[in-house]
């Protein structure tokens, strides 16, 4: 059974900084591409990062690049989210999503999803 | 950037009813879709990807249609546990954009 398990979500003042982790298990996770989806309180879902297998492909919304950086430790089964320059907007429910990888391609549909770790940005 | 726009937003139905959620997406040219299901306090559940393909585990009851930029959502007889809420979501250019939810609630 697959499993990804968030954490590292917490209060944080605006322009802070914050470092999510997601830990896998169930799956061989260096093989699978895994992503970032992030939830406001009573809002719909924002995609906010991806990245390959490997870790040698990244991608980023619009919203988030160049402030966030995803990385991966496959040693660990382990996805993580540097969040810096933190705003008000930021603040979600931040789940980890495993991508199917089915067509072959990086990206593509969200097969299993943790239960999210909570991000609040306010002074 | 594409925009996917989902009608209703809120839609009230009955145990039994047959119900359409349909999405649209600003540009036509991508002809596949995923939707996700998503119950109160939990995370999203794949439900159908690549427009009309169900997930190992969900229901014949639910099904997908559409191509560019019409897609659509059934439901053929709304069981207790469907009432949730449903999102779209397309991959253009290595970039998800989601709709902005429907709301199926218990009439």
């Amino acid at each position: 059974e697959v499993q990804l398990l968030e954490s590292g979500g917490a209060l944080v003042q605006p322009g802070g900084s914050l470092r999510l982790s997601c830990t896998a298990s169930g799956f061989t996770f260096g093989n699978s591409a895994v992503s970032w989806v992030r939830q406001a309180p009573g809002k719909g879902l924002e995609w906010v990062s991806g990245i390959s297998g490997s870790g040698s492909r990244k991608y980023y919304a619009d919203s988030v690049r160049g402030r966030f950086t995803i990385s991966r430790d496959n040693s660990k089964k382990t996805l993580f989210l540097q969040m810096n320059g933190l705003r008000a907007e930021d603040t979600a429910l931040y789940y980890c999503a495993k991508i199917s990888g089915r067509d072959g391609n990086i990206l593509g549909d969200l097969d299993s999803w943790g239960q999210g770790t909570l991000v609040s940005v306010s002074s | 950037d594409i925009q996917l726009t989902q009608s209703p937003s809120f839609l009230s139905a009955s145990v039994g009813d047959r119900v359409t959620i349909t999405c649209r997406a600003s540009q036509g040219t991508n002809r596949y879709l995923t939707w996700y299901q998503q119950k109160p306090g939990k995370a999203p559940n794949l439900l159908i990807y690549d427009t009309s393909t169900l997930q190992s585990g969900v229901p014949s009851r639910f099904s997908g249609s559409g191509s560019g930029p019409e897609f659509t959502l059934t439901i053929s007889s709304l069981q207790p546990e469907d009432f949730a809420t449903y999102y779209c979501q397309q991959l253009n250019n290595n970039q998800y954009t989601f709709g902005q939810g429907t709301k199926l609630e218990i009439k």
